[in-house]
């Protein structure tokens, strides 16, 4: 068990680029979980797959945001044009089951100039 | 709607203390309640965690926590602190379908040696 991997750990960009951040869950969980955490508040869920299909989107922040996770392994999270409100710690997590503990990545910071 | 709460932002204790963080959530339906600490410059770990049975539920590193439905409470205890548990600690909600989680603000505790 190597654990949640992300990727890159940080990541400066300056406004109206985009990025792309990657995570690589625990092998064996088939569910995973992208969160988003700003300065002072508690991790805010953003998406989640089980396996290859995603199956909840409506929290994404806007249409700017997108995920994926194409072989039900690593998933991707993108922002496109990206705005200095996006500057946050932007989490993934992986778990086997919906009740199961989910276990967490380090995180990937982005900051927008 | 779903929601956790955390009454304190910051507390401070000397060590040898003694520690209770709140934690109020408000869900309908099957609950299931953690609390994470993530110590300066790691990630998110999981303390402990109730799902069903035994309210009184007891996690790593000496820490418990008590689920009192009535009050809509899983308040976090450990009866003596040390300079190691100087951390944020964060109450989440999950459940349903979904199984994403919902966390409160965080409670940020520093322990002076």
């Amino acid at each position: 068990d190597t654990g949640v991997s992300q990727n890159p750990r940080h990541k400066i960009t300056k406004r109206g680029q985009n990025v792309t951040f990657r995570c690589d869950p625990i092998s064996e969980h088939n569910r995973l979980y992208w969160y988003r955490q700003t300065l002072g508040q508690g991790p805010e869920f953003l998406t989640y797959f089980q396996n290859e299909a995603q199956l909840e989107k409506s929290r994404l922040l806007s249409d700017r945001f997108s995920a994926e996770r194409p072989k039900g392994s690593f998933s991707t999270l993108e922002i496109q044009r990206t705005e200095q409100g996006d500057s946050a710690m932007y989490l993934c997590a992986s778990t086997g089951t919906s009740t199961d503990t989910q276990y967490f990545g380090p995180g990937t910071r982005l900051t927008v100039l | 709607a779903q929601s956790v709460s955390q009454h304190n932002h910051h507390v401070i204790l000397s060590e040898a203390a003694s520690l209770e963080l709140g934690c109020n959530y408000s869900y309908g339906g099957t609950v299931n309640l953690f609390w994470y600490v993530q110590y300066p410059g790691q990630h998110l770990q999981l303390l402990l965690k109730y799902f069903s049975g035994d309210p009184l539920v007891k996690g790593i590193k000496g820490f418990e926590a008590e689920f009192i439905k009535s009050k809509f409470s899983f308040n976090l205890r450990k009866p003596s602190v040390q300079w190691s548990d100087t951390a944020e600690y964060f109450c989440a909600g999950g459940g349903g379908s979904q199984g994403n989680l919902i966390f409160g603000k965080g409670t940020k505790l520093s322990v002076k040696p």
